[in-house]
């Protein structure tokens, strides 16, 4: 079936690092994402791998692809109370092309 | 700048009513997509459009929604007749390729009484 889960909810102190967990159904996906949601707001996209790489860096940012296990990992290295917000794991299905999201873990950041 | 447009932001209704969400996709995008966030089911997909024809709604109650794309800068949502139940925010999204790459609009949160 189509499932993306995540942990609901994470709580980290400033300066920290905070890493966010999600695993995924489709083995053959070509993408998987990371969105963010700030409060009253639409989801932005963050950042995304493609299936054949294992990690990518973009500044703060650290994705870790698990793709045997169809594990995805976010890492925010030094976390700030700007990064408080929901994060969604996404990713999509080859044979529709449709993206589906995790329930989002909830990134409290405490000062 | 460019962006998805929804409206209304917020809508209050009684059960029962007919309630209408538009988009404005950006200009150029060829997907759009609606998504339906509650806490207890988060982010669901409702329906998606590519080149306006509708390619899965399997998400979407048929009962009672509808979705439609009457043009490339429109997207409508109904929901007729409305239940509490329907109570959310529901986004809509555009992209350009389909490479997972969204862009999201505001949203518009509903509250059917």
């Amino acid at each position: 079936g189509e499932d993306v889960e995540q942990s609901l909810f994470l709580s980290v102190r400033e300066g920290d690092s905070s890493v966010i967990n999600c695993t995924y159904t489709d083995s053959s996906s070509t993408y998987l994402y990371w969105y963010k949601q700030e409060p009253g707001a639409g989801l932005q996209l963050l950042t995304y791998i493609f299936s054949n790489m294992d990690m990518k860096q973009d500044q703060r940012l650290t994705v870790l692809l698990n793709k045997k296990d169809k594990h995805l990992s976010l890492r925010i290295a030094d976390t700030q109370t700007g990064d408080s917000a929901i994060y969604f794991c996404a990713e999509t299905f080859s044979n529709t092309g449709k993206l589906i999201f995790g329930q989002g873990t909830t990134l409290q950041v405490k000062p | 700048d460019a962006r998805v447009t929804q409206t209304p932001r917020h809508k209050v209704t009684e059960m029962g009513q007919e309630v209408t969400m538009r988009c404005q996709p950006i200009l150029g995008h060829n997907t759009v997509f609606w998504y339906r966030q509650t806490m207890m089911q988060g982010l669901e997909l409702l329906a998606y459009f590519r080149n306006r024809a509708p390619l899965d709604d399997s998400g979407m109650p048929k009962d009672r929604f509808s979705a439609e794309m009457p043009d490339a800068t429109l997207a409508t949502l109904k929901i007729q007749p409305s239940e509490p139940r329907d109570s959310a925010v529901y986004f809509c999204a555009s992209a350009l390729r389909g490479d997972g790459e969204l862009f999201f609009g505001e949203g518009s949160r509903l509250t059917v009484l």
